[in-house]
């Protein structure tokens, strides 16, 4: 069984950085094919795309938030962590991570449940 | 960056009702596009992809078509479930993968 799930602070202040942790069980991103990403929601709003990590340790982040974005995997302990800089009140969302597979046409198959993010002073 | 424009941006419809919803990409994408479905207070859940392969557990009445830039996803006879907002996504760009806006589907 494939699980998901996001852990982080529930609110920042302005000018801080983001840690998000995803872990998961069922699978190994040492496995070829794989990808964690990481999707976010502003309330009410569409989904995002923020980016991912694959199993060879290739990332790739969305151009709008690149410079302010990084992604790591810790292979040992299951988990992908996402940094995000100089958190803004526009950052406020439902953070998501999921598993990516590359035989699916990458698609992501599996979510966590979400953590919500509020940038507030 | 490829942009992915969804339609309608909202539909009200009724339980049996067959329903279709588009999505066009600004480039050709090929066959990587995904459809996913989200209720409120959940994640979403992915319902097809390579643009027309039906996700394991996910019912018969949901259908994908589509290649290039042009992509639907059709509902046969809806249910009661069914009601919820739905996004594509593609995934052709390794650079940049993009969602549409979403169409969020409403009981008439």
């Amino acid at each position: 069984q494939i699980t998901l799930k996001e852990s982080g602070p529930t609110l920042v202040k302005p000018t801080q950085t983001l840690t998000l942790t995803c872990t998961f069980s069922g699978f190994s991103l040492s496995s070829s094919g794989l990808a964690v990403g990481w999707i976010r929601q502003p309330p009410g709003k569409a989904l995002e795309w923020l980016a991912h990590i694959y199993w060879n340790d290739d990332k790739y982040y969305s151009s709008f938030l690149k410079s302010r974005l990084t992604i790591t995997k810790d292979t040992s302990k299951n988990q992908v962590v996402l940094t995000m800089t100089n958190m803004d009140p526009a950052d406020t969302s439902t953070y998501f991570c999921a598993q990516l597979t590359t035989s699916a046409s990458y698609s992501y198959g599996f979510w966590g449940q979400g953590t919500l993010v509020t940038v507030s002073s | 960056d490829i942009q992915m424009t969804q339609s309608p941006s909202s539909l009200s419809a009724s339980v049996g009702d067959r329903v279709t919803i588009t999505c066009r990409a600004s480039q050709s994408i090929s066959t990587l596009l995904s459809w996913y479905q989200q209720k409120p207070g959940k994640a979403p859940n992915l319902l097809i992809y390579g643009a027309s392969t039906l996700q394991s557990g996910v019912p018969s009445r949901f259908s994908g078509s589509g290649s290039g830039t042009d992509f639907t996803l059709t509902i046969s006879s809806l249910q009661p479930e069914d009601f919820a907002t739905y996004y594509c996504q593609q995934s052709a760009s390794s650079v940049m993968y993009t969602f549409g806006q979403g169409t969020k589907l409403e009981i008439k």
